[in-house]
């Protein structure tokens, strides 16, 4: 069956370092992969998408890669400040671009000062 | 712009009370969609509506949930009977999306249930 997953520990960096968060898939091979942000109470905010032929994509602080041939996603923050602190969800889509998304259980940062 | 708005923000039922959450998307957007999300889960869809049709409903548990979109607007989720794993997050989404393409997903604050 299809399967997702992030880091299921808590990332806690310094401010200032590059966050890097890590998400694998296996029996799938989606068109693209989105990132989502949540915090507490919150429902979860976009941030980036990357197509399947795509190898980088970049939005201020953030980049994503994406691996097909190692089913992997890492998403990075850059100068990372305790306001990135959140949970970072990676979301593939099922159907090949009919925005059908399954979504991993997240990987919770926590930037300290 | 007006986000997408859900109400009720909390929720609290005796297990075998029935419960409906309620969804407006953002004005335009053809596609609209539940998620369940359980602690220290990720989102789980439940049903995915395009305009007032049903794209996909194959992980919503049909003997006891219950959702509608009958003017291709605003949407009701409802549960009845709750059982106590109904516990969770309810999200609401929508997206602009009238069928292949790729779009973000704008959520809402979500309902959380607690049913005791």
């Amino acid at each position: 069956s299809q399967k997702i997953e992030q880091n299921s520990e808590a990332l806690n960096i310094q401010e200032g370092k590059t966050a890097t968060l890590t998400c694998n898939y296996t029996n799938y091979s989606p068109a693209y992969l989105q990132w989502y942000r949540q915090d507490p109470g919150r429902g979860p905010v976009f941030l980036l998408l990357i197509r399947e032929n795509e190898k980088e994509k970049r939005k201020e602080r953030l980049k994503v890669t994406f691996d097909t041939t190692l089913k992997q996603s890492l998403f990075h923050i850059t100068a990372s400040q305790p306001a990135d602190s959140a949970t970072y969800l990676c979301a593939l889509d099922k159907t090949g671009g009919y925005n059908k998304l399954i979504f991993g259980a997240g990987t919770r940062l926590a930037v300290h000062p | 712009e007006a986000g997408v708005a859900q109400s009720p923000r909390y929720k609290i039922i005796e297990k075998r009370q029935s419960v409906a959450f309620w969804c407006n998307p953002i004005s335009g957007h053809a596609t609209l969609y539940w998620y369940q999300q359980i602690l220290g889960q990720g989102p789980k869809l439940l049903i995915q509506f395009q305009n007032n049709g049903v794209v996909d409903d194959s992980q919503l548990p049909k003997d006891r949930f219950s959702a509608e979109r009958l003017k291709g607007v605003d949407s009701t989720l409802k549960i009845q009977p709750a059982k106590l794993e109904d516990s969770a997050v309810y999200l609401c989404a929508s997206t602009q999306s009238r069928g292949r393409g790729v779009y973000e997903q704008f959520f809402g604050p979500g309902t959380r249930l607690t049913v005791l």
